[in-house]
């Protein structure tokens, strides 16, 4: 089935380094833009990263900017989220995400993905603390 | 950044009842807006995308409407296994796309 199991969480002290994955199966993996999405502690949903099916194409939330990088690898169908210099506020549940409408639409060197996400992981805890 | 405001931020209803939530936004939005519904120690699942349309399997009291700067999820009837917190998210503006604060429904 239709299935993104991520993995990679843990505690981490501020400043540090942590590598989450997404491995996905039972779809077409190269022909859907995937998010990365975060939810802190008993608060709401924080969109954070996006990538496109051939990876060239990335959009990031200010708030992580220059310190997580998405990428992907289409041969192994797994996605990454590489976190650098974190902070206590990075504290949270990482979701991956695969946006319902595929390869999404090119405009002004973004990609849009206008459906929303209908596949999520279940989720890993990413503690920064020291 | 385009803001999303939820309201009201928490509900409590029957089993039966006609629930509305409302997301409203700083800026119109054409109709980008997905709803999600979101279960304690789950992720989040997709109900509603492009504003008013019903994503698969997902049940027909399920409903969504809306355009400019107010959206509405409507729960025709509501169920026992819809006690959870709905989020929208606007998709219309070039990143952030952003969630509005969520509207936790539980059992009164």
């Amino acid at each position: 089935q239709v299935q993104l199991v991520e993995s990679g969480g843990g505690v981490v002290q501020p400043g540090g380094s942590l590598r989450l994955s997404c491995a996905a199966s039972g779809f077409t993996f190269n022909t859907y833009g995937l998010h990365w999405v975060r939810q802190l502690p008993g608060k709401g949903l924080e969109w954070v990263t996006v990538i496109s099916p051939d990876g060239s194409v990335k959009s990031y939330a200010d708030s992580v900017k220059d310190r997580f990088t998405i990428s992907r690898d289409n041969s192994r169908d797994t996605l990454y989220l590489q976190m650098t210099t974190l902070r206590p506020e990075d504290t949270a549940v990482y979701y991956c995400a695969r946006a319902t409408s595929g390869s999404g639409w090119h405009k002004g060197g973004i990609v849009y993905y206008y459906y929303g996400m209908d596949v999520w992981g279940q989720g890993t805890m990413v503690t920064v603390s020291s | 950044d385009i803001q999303l405001t939820q309201s009201p931020s928490f509900l409590s209803a029957s089993v039966g009842d006609r629930v509305t939530i409302t997301c409203r936004a700083s800026q119109a939005i054409t109709n980008y807006l997905v709803w999600y519904q979101q279960k304690p120690g789950k992720a989040p699942t997709l109900l509603i995308f492009g504003a008013s349309n019903l994503y698969s399997g997902v049940p027909s009291r399920f409903s969504g409407s809306g355009s400019g700067t107010e959206f509405t999820l409507t729960i025709s009837s509501l169920q026992p296994e819809d006690f959870a917190t709905y989020y929208c998210q606007q998709l219309e503006s070039s990143p952030p796309w952003t969630f509005g604060q969520g509207t936790q429904v539980e059992i009164k």
